[in-house]
């Protein structure tokens, strides 16, 4: 079974513009969570997503939006990028909504803001 | 909102030394799972503990969950290279958006062959 998909891999972009990720979760999955990690807050929740649904969010401004379609393949997208947006995005799914579902992670998209 | 303390924040040890990372949480939590992280990789996920007082082991790792549901750890006995990583937990609170993951900040974990 494939794994969770991240597309792109990198990318490099200025200040101003606005990125658009990209998640396909594990074949089954329903659930699709994205995180962001920096060296120096770790890896911190964005928002969470089930039957095309945002069900949690983080602590992140408006900037930060997500969505999921009908196939439970998912996008965030960052506007007016900001110099510290720079980090790895990851997003993980599940097989279901709950509490007691392991995440599977994807190899993550890591963005560079110039 | 809620979070894990984890540490240490960094543990070098000399292949064949045992580790052990903490987490702790103020409040009780629903769950934690502990997950590990490679250089150059993505978290994988290792185990869940729900259960208070919990314990359970895979090979050379034991994770703990303490008896009041706001503590964990992982000990790995007589580290291998294969170890490191950087491992972290990652708790579950009961409520509303208190069910998103809520990772630590991570024990980055290096041995010396």
């Amino acid at each position: 079974k494939a794994g969770v998909t991240q597309t792109p891999r990198y990318l490099i972009k200025t200040r101003g513009q606005q990125v658009t990720l990209s998640c396909s979760p594990i074949s089954g999955h329903r659930s699709v969570s994205w995180y962001q990690q920096t060296p120096g807050q770790g890896l911190q929740f964005l928002f969470e997503y089930f039957s095309e649904t945002q069900r949690n969010k983080g602590n992140f401004p408006g900037r930060f939006s997500g969505r999921q379609f009908s196939n439970s393949r998912s996008e965030m997208n960052v506007s007016t990028l900001e110099l510290g947006d720079s980090a790895l995005y990851l997003c993980a799914s599940s097989p279901g909504q709950g509490n007691n579902q392991p995440q599977h992670f994807g190899d993550g998209t890591r963005l560079s803001i110039l | 909102g809620q979070q894990v303390m984890q540490i240490p924040q960094y543990q070098h040890v000399q292949e064949g030394e045992d580790f052990t990372t903490y987490c702790n949480s103020s409040t009780t939590l629903s769950n934690i799972q502990w997950y590990k992280q490679r250089p150059g990789g993505h978290p994988v996920f290792l185990i869940q503990l729900v259960k208070s007082g919990e314990v359970k082991k895979q090979k050379r790792l034991t994770f703990q969950f303490g008896e009041a549901k706001k503590n964990s750890s992982l000990h790995i006995t007589a580290t291998q290279t294969t170890d490191v990583g950087t491992y972290f937990c990652a708790g579950r609170w009961s409520g509303g958006s208190n069910y998103k993951l809520t990772f630590g900040k991570g024990t980055l974990l290096t041995v010396n062959p």
